[in-house]
Parts: structure tokens; sequence; C-alpha cells
């Protein structure tokens, strides 16, 4: 069983619609909540960072974490085109981050 | 500002070259790393500098060496590699590796290496 499980889609949603996202963890260790963007053939962009279980907002960008659960949660709202990307959950325990397989999305105009 | 700039943004070499790729960053990070990514994959941890000294190697093959000058910088020296070596190189910075702080990784834009 991997540490981190994110379903890699694809995911592909008209403009303007919510994209929801969300991973599940097996080591409840885990201090820290990372959301990365990656656009194709650039580095992981940071988008979202939390420690604590709720929610977290960002402009369009909500996390929301679970501990209790093992589970977290990326939604963008009026999605847009340029929201095109991957995005890869991160779980951070000192020094390392347990990445999960990252999920591609594509937002139609 | 949490900018970390790599370079070359591309490189190509064919496996008996010697190279070198660099990292750099002012945000006054402790903590520098080097992962590789390949396609459709996430980021494979390799190294972790912490304080500039090497902490952590994920038994990575010695065609890699890695080099931390000082602090703002960090290079990976690459000799006699593989094709199966061609990858997405992303370093990454971080402000405490102890853990005091508590700060994330930002991550360069990376090198993309094509072993031919």
């Amino acid at each position: 069983q991997k540490e981190v499980e994110q379903d890699p889609g694809p995911l592909s949603v008209p403009e303007g619609a919510i994209v929801s996202l969300n991973c599940t963890y097996s080591n409840s260790a885990f201090q820290y909540f990372m959301w990365y963007r990656q656009y194709s053939r650039k580095g992981p962009e940071l988008l979202m960072y939390t420690y604590s279980s709720g929610n977290k907002e960002d402009g369009r960008f909500t996390a929301q974490v679970d501990k209790s659960s093992k589970y977290i949660s990326l939604f963008i709202r009026d999605s847009q085109p340029s929201d095109s990307a991957t995005y890869l959950c991160a779980m951070q325990l000192d020094y390392k981050l347990s990445f999960g397989a990252g999920t591609t999305v594509t937002v139609r105009a | 500002d949490t900018e970390v700039t790599q370079t070359p943004k591309h490189l190509v070499m064919g496996m008996t070259n010697k190279k070198s790729l660099k990292c750099e960053q002012h945000m006054g990070h402790r903590a520098m790393y080097w992962y590789k990514q390949k396609a459709k994959k996430p980021p494979e941890l390799m190294f972790v500098y912490s304080y500039e000294k090497l902490s952590i190697n994920e038994s990575v093959p010695s065609r890699f060496s890695p080099e931390c000058p000082n602090s703002s910088l960090l290079n990976l020296h690459l000799h006699a590699l593989q094709p199966e070596d061609s990858a997405l190189y992303l370093c990454a910075s971080s402000q405490d590796p102890s853990g005091e702080y508590q700060e994330t990784q930002y991550f360069g834009p990376g090198t993309r290496l094509l072993v031919l």
C-alpha cells in the first residue's frame, strides 16, 4: 500500500466548473499537507499549505484536511483553462515529502 | 520572493560526458534538495543538504555526485549516465531542515536531461 493515494485521472471539466481533487494517506505521523500545481514540463509550484484539520481558502482555491479520516481535498472554484495542469498532493514529515501520483486536470473553454 | 533558479533548462549529453546542473536560491533557506522526476510520475527524492552538509542520500548511484559550495548554491555533477537517467531534475529548498520552523519546500523549474 502506498503512503499517499491519489487518483491520476485524467479529469476534464468545462470552464467555470468546480474541480474537486483528493488524496488519502496511511501515515498518521504526517505533519503538513501541501498541494502543488505542475504545468507540463515545468517544476511544481506550491499552491496551498496547511498543518491542521479544517479548511484553508486562498482566492479560488480551498484546501481541506481531515486528519481523523486521513483525507485531504483541494477545490478550485470557477475553473479556468489556465488551471489545466497536474495537481500533486504532498505530505511532509520532517524533511521528507511523500507525493501522490498527481491528477491531470483539463479545463475546457 | 520564493524563487529557486536552475541552469541549464535543457541538457543533452552522451553516456561518456561529464556535465553539471546548478541550482541557486537567495531566500536564506538552509536545506536544499535534488529530485528526479520521470514523465507522468511524482518527484523522487535523491539528496538532501542540511546546513551545507549532505544529510540524506536516497541510495542514488555514484554517477550522480552532489555538491553544496555554499548556502545558496547546489550542484549536481553527472558522469557516465545511462539513457534511463533521462528525466526532469528538480532542485528545491526549505527554510529549516530541523523542522523547528516548519517551512515547506519550494521547487525550481527543473533541468530537462536527455542522455543519448
